[in-house]
């Protein structure tokens, strides 16, 4: 039973133009809820993150919102850069070291 | 960029042989984690340990044993590894649990079970 679901496998998108990228999740429990980049051969970097007190938080071109009554959560990008191209996953913690992730979106960036 | 190395990077082994991964970090972190990667799974958690010598299990622990016996270095066996063990591993290290507290990776090594 995925807790955590990316149900867009991929997307592209225009360099410049915003980038949306989604995530639900099923456990009302979850408190915490990160977001990941991974670029292929590498492992998976730490991008922004959201305690569920919030429901926005911005770094630079990154926002995450997040919807407890809906139980979702997105990535916002803008502009949207070539550099961005890469797999992001989303994660959710009840505030313990567990973390569920997602299965992925890959995003593309259109130069 | 958190101080972590895995190695190695890439292996390739056969079935019912013995296979251990070493997590190295600089960091001092007390929390040390090991992940799977699958396509259609994300990352799921093997085991993972709160300081030297004390590890527990993650939500796919079977077939795998870890130690730690500095705080440095976090080890993952596969006793006798199987080809449902094919996979990408990620090691994680954090500072604290819980406390929304990141998890940091280091950059995989990808297994082939033949």
């Amino acid at each position: 039973d995925q807790q955590v679901k990316q149900n867009s496998p991929s997307l592209s998108v225009q360099e410049g133009r915003i980038s949306i990228l989604n995530c639900d999740y099923t456990n009302s429990m979850f408190d915490y809820f990160l977001w990941y980049k991974k670029y292929p051969a590498e492992g998976p970097t730490f991008l922004i993150s959201i305690s569920s007190i919030k429901d926005k938080n911005e770094d630079g071109r990154f926002t995450v919102f997040l919807n407890k009554s809906a139980k979702h959560l997105s990535l916002h990008i803008v502009p949207s850069q070539p550099g961005d191209s890469a797999v992001y996953f989303c994660a959710a913690s009840e505030g313990t070291y567990k973390y569920i992730f997602g299965t992925g979106t890959r995003l593309k960036v259109l130069a | 960029d958190a101080g972590i190395t895995q190695s190695p990077r890439h292996k390739v082994t056969e079935t019912g042989t013995p296979v251990t991964l070493r997590c190295h970090q600089t960091e001092n972190h007390r929390y040390m984690y090991w992940y799977r990667q699958d396509p259609g799974h994300g990352l799921r958690l093997i085991h993972y340990s709160y300081g030297v010598k004390d590890t527990d299990k993650g939500e796919v622990s079977d077939g795998y044993s870890v130690s730690r016996s500095k705080t440095e270095d976090f080890l993952l066996t596969l006793e006798s590894a199987t080809s449902s063990q094919t996979s990408v591993y990620f090691c994680a290290i954090s500072e604290r649990q819980g406390d929304n507290q990141p998890q940091h990776f280091g950059d995989g090594t990808r297994l082939s079970i033949l």
